[in-house]
């Protein structure tokens, strides 16, 4: 059979639509959490930030919303074009003694039709 | 945002070898790098923390005596994967600290290890 964690969860959208994509993150005492896109065969590239003492944040075309309520995150990507197509991961920054770590969700493809 | 290389972008090794991935941070000083390996269509999983001048710091689970790192300058990290096996084939990547100080990493591009 196959192995779960060979399917990543999928959003398609056409051309022109808004995306959603969610995070749910584990550790109440992360601080900062990061958006990242990567495109097949690359390495992840940063889309944006927010800090723990935030609840929203605003890019160009990407809005990121943070509930720490319930441990939630999102990214928001106005009129999706075809060249968003990729995988998202969100990235919650823990602190420990003496350095922070990133740690990463399990990501969600977005394909996006023309 | 910061720029971070690596080398080579792809390598095909015969197993028991040792094949060498630099990374390394373009245009700012990095005093901390970070490695991951990614498996097909699965997340990012820290390997390392590595720290110039002194010895790198690894996630459970993770063998230093397998892959050696060393950060022997502000701009340079290496991983090293002694005597490869084809289960080490993966997709290895390095990260350096925003050089403003901040939590957020910059990523290289990425080596794709295959050992046959």
């Amino acid at each position: 059979g196959e192995s779960v964690g060979l399917h990543l969860p999928t959003l398609s959208v056409q051309e022109g639509d808004n995306s959603i994509i969610n995070c749910a993150y584990s550790n109440s005492a992360s601080d900062y959490f990061i958006w990242y896109k990567q495109e097949s065969g690359k390495g992840p590239q940063f889309i944006i930030d927010i800090r723990s003492n935030m609840d929203k944040r605003q890019g160009q075309r990407v809005t990121v919303l943070l509930n720490k309520t319930v441990k939630h995150l999102s990214l928001q990507i106005a009129a999706t074009q075809p060249g968003d197509s990729a995988v998202y991961f969100c990235a919650e920054n823990i602190a420990n003694s003496g350095y922070s770590t990133l740690t990463f969700g399990k990501g969600t493809m977005l394909l996006v039709s023309p | 945002g910061a720029v971070v290389s690596q080398h080579p972008s792809r390598v095909i090794c015969k197993s028991g070898t040792s094949v060498k991935i630099e990374c390394r941070s373009l245009d700012f000083q990095a005093t901390t790098m970070f490695w991951y390996r990614q498996f097909p269509k699965q997340s990012l999983m820290l390997m390392a923390t590595s720290n110039e001048g002194s010895k790198a710091t690894y996630e459970q689970g993770v063998e230093k005596d397998k892959f050696l790192i060393n950060h022997a300058s502000l701009t340079l990290s290496t991983l090293t994967v002694t005597s490869a096996h084809p289960e080490d084939s993966s997709f290895y990547i390095c990260s350096a600290r925003d050089p403003t100080g901040q939590e957020t990493q910059y990523f290289g591009p990425g080596t794709r290890l295959l050992v046959l």
